[in-house]
């Protein structure tokens, strides 16, 4: 079973909104989380990671925010812009392990 | 939920040896698998989309005889390096899209990685 999900397909945001992804992984050995944006024919691009000794990470208008307790991460984008248009995926590794499991994707739409 | 394998989770081989890493869906027909590969700052570069039953499609600065790909069935996909070298180390992922008639590959589910060292 996947152990890593991402329950909603996806996302339409307006303009200037905060956008708000959602991740679920079920692996309690999992202590570091990515988030990737991923444009048509391209490979996934890394955004933003957080180790699971900390909550929260941000960079600049991208937050990745972890529950451990709840095995849940989520990813806010504020203020959300046309060119944040894409699918973005979470993973998870566990630490020392050669493999990284990926949700299945959200895509984000944001209306201008 | 859907599941792709892949096999081995990690090699080490000799500079000059061929590697072949497999990519399997495991409930699910894969009508389209991609191959990825992990490079500093951890993004994937896409290296090859195959369709099962065609030629895989390879990416530019990709090279096509170093790195087969072969999609014989919708449930495998294999991905070999010919005459590995040490510059060929990375961490490859596949991914499989097309599970129970979805016809966008945005939903791809991904396999746990293969990390390949090349001595």
């Amino acid at each position: 079973d996947q152990q890593v999900k991402q329950n909603s397909p996806s996302l339409s945001v307006q303009e200037g909104r905060i956008s708000i992804l959602n991740c679920d992984y079920t692996n309690s050995m999992f202590d570091y989380f990515l988030w990737y944006k991923k444009y048509p024919a391209e490979g996934p691009t890394f955004l933003i990671s957080i180790s699971s000794i900390k909550d929260k990470n941000e960079d600049g208008r991208f937050t990745v925010f972890l529950n451990k307790s709840a095995k849940h991460l989520s990813l806010h984008i504020v203020p959300s812009q046309p060119g944040d248009s894409a699918v973005y995926f979470c993973a998870a590794s566990d630490k020392g392990a050669n493999n990284l499991f990926f949700g299945t994707g959200t895509r984000l739409t944001v209306i201008p | 939920g859907a599941v792709v394998s892949q096999h081995p989770s990690w090699v080490i081989c000799k500079s000059g040896t061929s590697v072949k890493i497999e990519c399997r869906s495991l409930d699910f027909q894969a009508t389209t698998m991609f191959w990825y590969r992990q490079f500093p700052k951890q993004s994937l570069m896409l290296m090859a989309t195959s369709n099962e039953g065609s030629k895989a499609t390879y990416e530019q600065g990709v090279e096509k005889d170093k790195f087969l790909i072969n999609h014989a069935s919708l449930t495998l996909s294999t991905l070999t390096v010919t005459s590995a070298h040490p510059e060929d180390s990375s961490f490859y992922i596949c991914s499989a899209a097309g599970g129970w008639g979805e016809p966008s590959t945005d939903t791809q589910y991904f396999g746990p990685g293969t990390r390949l060292t090349v001595l």
